[in-house]
Formats: C-alpha cells, structure tokens, sequence
C-alpha cells in the first residue's frame, strides 16, 4: 500500500521561505511523478508543478515559475517543494500527490496535506 | 493555459436520486490516441482529494460503480446513478492534456 506522508503544519512570516515535504513509501518512487496542489481556504484545487525524478525533470504552472521550487531525493523517496517570499496569499493547504509520468491515469495517491499559514 | 469550467457550482441532491456534473474545457482534451485526457476527483469534507475517474470514463481502483464519466473533446459530464450520504463533498474535474495541469472551480454537492 502506498502512502504518501507530508511534513507537519508551518507558520511563516511575510517574505520568508518554506519547504514542505512528502515522502512515500510501499512503492516505487522513481517510476512516478510527483505533483504539488495547492487549496487556500474556502477555494478550489491549484495545481503548483510536478517532478520525474527519474528523469529530473521538472514543470511549473506559470503562475509559480519562480518563486516555486519542486525537488525530489530518490534516495530517501522524498520529494520537496519550496516556496520563497511567502505571502499572505500563499496560506494554503499544500498536497502531493502522485501520478504516472508514462500513463495518464491520474493523481491516484495523495498525501494528507500541510497548512501552512504566512502572518506577521 | 486550458481553462476548465465546471456547473453547476453547487448540486443539492437527494439520496437515491442520480446526479450530473458538467465539465467543460476551453480546449480539446483529445488526445492523438482517441483519448480525453480528463480526470474526476472529489475531496470529501475534511479529507484529501481521491481520484474518481481517469481517461475521462475509466473508473480508478476501488471507486463504486454508481460514478460514470462520459464525454469527449471538450465536454464532460460525471454521473452518479444513486446519490448516497458518503458521496458529499467537492467534485473537481482536472485536464491532464498537456504537461500543466489545470482544475476546474469545483462542485459542491449535499444532501437536501
């Protein structure tokens, strides 16, 4: 059974940075690609960018190009997203989930989510 | 970007009874293969979004078989044949055409 396990709940001030964490495990890392959904409170799901790690290769949703850095540990089945100059707007729910980069069968398992509030 | 539009916006149900949620793309999510590259997924209250349907009518692993998804191009529609309690929540369709993904708004179905 495959699982994906995010790091705990971050409070950040303005301008600052976070990086969130989802590591899996009972799967194959390098075979899949992991993709980072954003949910700010009371809205919709925003997907942020994803990665193939076997591959490293990257993509980004042009509104996070930038300011949005996705990496992955293939050692350690660990992928990571950061996020530099955080502001109020970045308070969200922050999922990974994970699909196959070769089969378009969608995002089938997705970790339970870190929120991460930005305030002063 | 694709630009994805999903109604209604809210879907108030009663159980037993069918329900539909329609999905719309700003482009043709058909892809060179004859496929639609559409996903459904829905996000319980206080839960982490689960995928529903891939392929735009390929049922995931587990899903009950009242969900459906039809559709192609760039109109889509999920089904559930009898609506129960457990089926509340947000229903979210997500294009998987190109590399860049993109959500719809979201459907809010409850129990009258």
């Amino acid at each position: 059974q495959v699982q994906l396990v995010q790091s705990g709940a971050e409070v950040k001030k303005p301008g600052s940075s976070v990086k969130v964490s989802c590591k899996a495990s009972g799967g194959t890392f390098s075979s899949y690609a992991m993709n980072w959904v954003r949910q700010a409170p009371g809205q919709g799901l925003e997907w942020m960018g994803g990665i193939i790690p076997m591959f490293e290769s990257v993509n980004y949703a042009q509104k996070f190009q930038g300011r949005v850095t996705i990496t992955a540990d293939e050692s350690t089945s660990t992928a990571y997203m950061e996020v530099s100059s955080l502001r109020s707007e970045d308070t969200a729910v922050y999922y990974c989930a994970r699909s196959q980069w070769e089969l378009p069968w969608g995002m089938d398992v997705w970790g339970q989510g870190t929120t991460v509030t930005v305030s002063s | 970007d694709i630009v994805m539009t999903q109604s209604p916006l809210s879907l108030p149900v009663t159980p037993g009874e069918p329900a539909s949620i329609s999905c719309r793309s700003s482009q043709s999510l058909l892809h060179s293969n004859g496929d639609s590259y559409l996903d459904w997924y829905l996000q319980k209250p206080g839960q982490s979004p689960q995928l529903l349907i891939y392929l735009a009518s390929n049922r995931a692993s587990g899903v009950p078989d009242r969900f459906s998804g039809s559709g192609s191009g760039t109109n889509f529609t999920l089904n559930i044949s009898r609506v129960e309690a457990e089926d509340v929540g947000v229903y979210y369709c997500m294009q998987a055409l190109e590399s860049l993904f993109t959500f719809g708004g979201g459907t809010k179905v409850e129990i009258k």
